[in-house]
């Protein structure tokens, strides 16, 4: 079955940079894209880039645009999320979620979802 | 950016009734481009809805989904204790954009 397994939870201070995976199994990785969303303690979801895994290509929120990079390693079918300069507005979980296809072929609504990773942004 | 407005905010109901959760779009959506997601406490979200009215995969046929244009609904036939949780609608047609949420509560 398909499964998005995701780094623990982590704690950074204030200017730093986190980096957080995404492993995927039970489909052919290089066929969906992977998308990042996140959600603030009591808060909505958000989504901060998608990533086609076969080819590499990336679209960013045009909010995180500078501060967010969004990688991928073919090889171990997994995904990454690098978020730099964190406040403590970026105290939130992150998922991650495999992006299915519209009927256009527009990588759309999200299928299966990684449990999630807390990342807490203290000083 | 397509602006999507839930409601009501707070939806208080009981098991066996029926619950209809609205998502209003900022501009027109074709009806292929909207999702609802189910999220349970301490869980990430569970895709419900996609195209605005197909049921994703192992979905109870008493969540039904419809709507075109700027108004979408979400629709719970008979409530299960289970579904009672936050639900978000999502937007695919221009980038991508969610709801604030319904929270459907006992």
């Amino acid at each position: 079955q398909v499964q998005l397994v995701q780094s623990g939870a982590d704690v950074k201070e204030p200017g730093a940079s986190v980096k957080v995976s995404c492993k995927a199994s039970g489909y052919t990785f290089s066929r969906y894209y992977v998308i990042w969303v996140r959600q603030a303690p009591g808060q909505g979801l958000e989504w901060m880039g998608i990533v086609n895994p076969s080819g590499g290509s990336i679209t960013y929120a045009q909010r995180f645009q500078g501060r967010v990079t969004v990688t991928r390693d073919t090889s171990t079918s997994t995904v990454y999320l690098d978020l730099s300069s964190l406040t403590s507005e970026d105290t939130a979980m992150y998922y991650c979620a495999r992006a299915n296809y519209d009927i256009s072929g527009y990588p759309g609504y999200f299928d299966s979802w990684g449990q999630g990773t807390l990342v807490t942004v203290s000083s | 950016e397509i602006v999507l407005t839930q409601s009501p905010g707070t939806l208080s109901l009981s098991p066996g009734e029926r619950a209809t959760l609205s998502c209003r779009a900022s501009q027109s959506i074709s009806s292929s481009y909207l999702a609802w997601y189910q999220q349970k406490p301490g869980q990430a979200p569970r895709l419900l809805i996609y195209g605005a009215s197909s049921r994703a995969s192992g979905i109870a046929d008493r969540f039904i989904g419809s709507g075109s244009g700027t108004d979408f609904t979400l629709t719970i036939s008979r409530l299960e204790p289970e579904d009672f949780a936050v639900y978000y609608c999502q937007q695919y047609v221009s980038s991508y954009t969610f709801g604030q949420g319904t929270n459907l509560e006992i």
